[in-house]
């Protein structure tokens, strides 16, 4: 069975950085699937951020791409992800998915909330 | 960038009824289409992905249907669990997401 688990701050600060963990469990992130990222800011819609293959390849959402940079590492059977300069409409659930063909994600995260505030 | 746009932005419907949600791509997608169900509190769910395939262990009562640019998800026979959050996702080109239709008890 395949586990996804988010961790890291639930509060950052205007202008900081927002550093999120995804832990996955029961799959080898070395194998082949991608893994991604998706917000959902309170009430709203789903955002896609990113995608990562354990290859390292990235793949970012136009609008956020300036400020997104997402790692793996096959060591923890992790993958992360960073934004900079982070606003209020930062704010979000934050999910770390997989995407097995970079299509769309079979496998979500608990989420995990994250308020951008002073 | 794609826009999808579903409608209704909420519908009621009633158990044991067969109810119908759309989905509309601003470009063809083929048949690069998902549909999540979101509860309250919960992650989204995949119900049914390239427009028609079931996910594993999704009811029968789901079933999707569409290429291009129009979609419907069917739910045949309402059931108490399946009052939530229906979304539509295009992964044709990069993934966009539409904004949701409320399903909700009548």
């Amino acid at each position: 069975q395949v586990q996804l688990q988010e961790s890291g701050p639930g509060l950052v600060k205007p202008s900081e950085t927002l550093s999120l963990t995804c832990t996955v469990s029961g799959y080898s992130i070395s194998s082949d699937s991608y893994w991604g990222w998706i917000r959902q800011a309170p009430g709203l819609g789903l955002e896609w951020i990113g995608t990562i293959h354990h290859s390292g390849s990235t793949d970012y959402n136009s609008p956020l791409k300036s400020r997104v940079t997402m790692l793996v590492d096959t060591s923890k059977n992790q993958f992360s992800l960073k934004i900079r300069s982070v606003i209020a409409a930062d704010t979000a659930v934050f999910y770390c998915v997989r995407a097995p063909n970079a299509d769309y994600a079979d496998y979500w995260g608990q989420g995990i909330l994250v308020t951008v505030s002073s | 960038e794609i826009a999808m746009t579903q409608s209704p932005a909420s519908l009621s419907g009633s158990p044991g009824e067969k109810i119908t949600l759309s989905c509309r791509a601003s470009q063809s997608v083929s048949s690069s289409l998902v549909w999540y169900q979101q509860k309250p509190g919960q992650a989204p769910r995949p119900l049914i992905y390239d427009a028609s395939t079931r996910a594993t262990g999704v009811p029968a009562r789901f079933s999707g249907s569409g290429s291009g640019t129009e979609f419907t998800l069917t739910i045949s026979g309402l059931q108490s669990e399946d009052f939530a959050v229906y979304y539509c996702q295009q992964y044709h080109n990069w993934f966009s997401f539409g904004q949701g239709t409320k399903l909700e008890i009548k």
